[in-house]
């Protein structure tokens, strides 16, 4: 079954960092989605990157997908103690119901101050 | 910008109660999913909704589980006798037409079965 993992499961790192997350997943896709969740809180959508792209940027988000290792990363430039949160990534797979994304086990990320 | 609401934001039940969570999607919106999470755990696609019927559910979504959206702006989940199991946040989300549409999510209900 397709399954999405990230890693490192939990980041530290300090305000004005880079923060690089890592995602990998088993079977084909349409695209892969990064969500991000305060705690308690619902999902919020980032950025999708289709799997004809190899790279996209939005703001201080740059994600790459490298389908021939079906892997994906996520860096946040410059990072605030907003930026605390868990970063998920979600794909949605090839042949599947329109969005029935499959989410990955997500990256804790804690910026300090 | 346009939100999905969802409520109640925490609900308590007793096992073997039934439950109905509540959310009203972005207006313009077609497809319409409830997604769930376990405390710790993956965030797991239950259901999707298109065009006033089911297009696709999980396993988890078995006979004890419904969806309806009984007028134009609300839909719902029904759990009919709720387990121990199904304690969770449960996330309301709805998206546009198309494959490359993101969802856009409710801030979720935590249900606490006792």
């Amino acid at each position: 079954s397709q399954q999405g993992e990230e890693d490192p499961q939990a980041l530290s790192i300090q305000e004005g960092e880079n923060a690089t997350m890592n995602c990998s997943y088993k079977t084909s896709i349409n695209n892969l989605q990064w969500y991000r969740q305060n705690s308690g809180r619902g999902l919020v959508h980032l950025i999708l990157i289709r799997s004809n792209e190899r790279e996209k940027h939005s703001g201080r988000l740059r994600v790459t997908l490298d389908t021939s290792k079906k892997s994906s990363s996520l860096l946040i430039t410059a990072s605030r103690a907003a930026d605390t949160a868990s970063y998920f990534c979600a794909t949605d797979f090839y042949g599947g119901a329109t969005n029935k994304l499959i989410f990955g086990t997500g990256t804790l990320l804690a910026v300090q101050p | 910008e346009p939100e999905v609401t969802q409520t109640p934001s925490h609900q308590v039940t007793q096992m073997g109660q039934e439950v109905i969570l509540r959310c009203v999607p972005i207006s313009n919106h077609l497809y319409f999913y409830w997604y769930r999470q376990i405390l710790g755990q993956k965030v797991e696609f239950l259901v999707s909704f298109y065009n006033n019927e089911i297009s696709e559910k999980s396993e988890i979504f078995d006979d004890q589980f419904s969806v309806e959206r009984p007028d134009g702006s609300n839909f719902t989940l029904k759990i009919r006798s709720t387990k121990l199991e199904d304690s969770a946040m449960y996330f309301c989300a709805s998206s546009g037409r198309g494959n490359n549409s993101p969802l856009h999510f409710g801030n979720g209900t935590r249900l606490t079965v006792t």
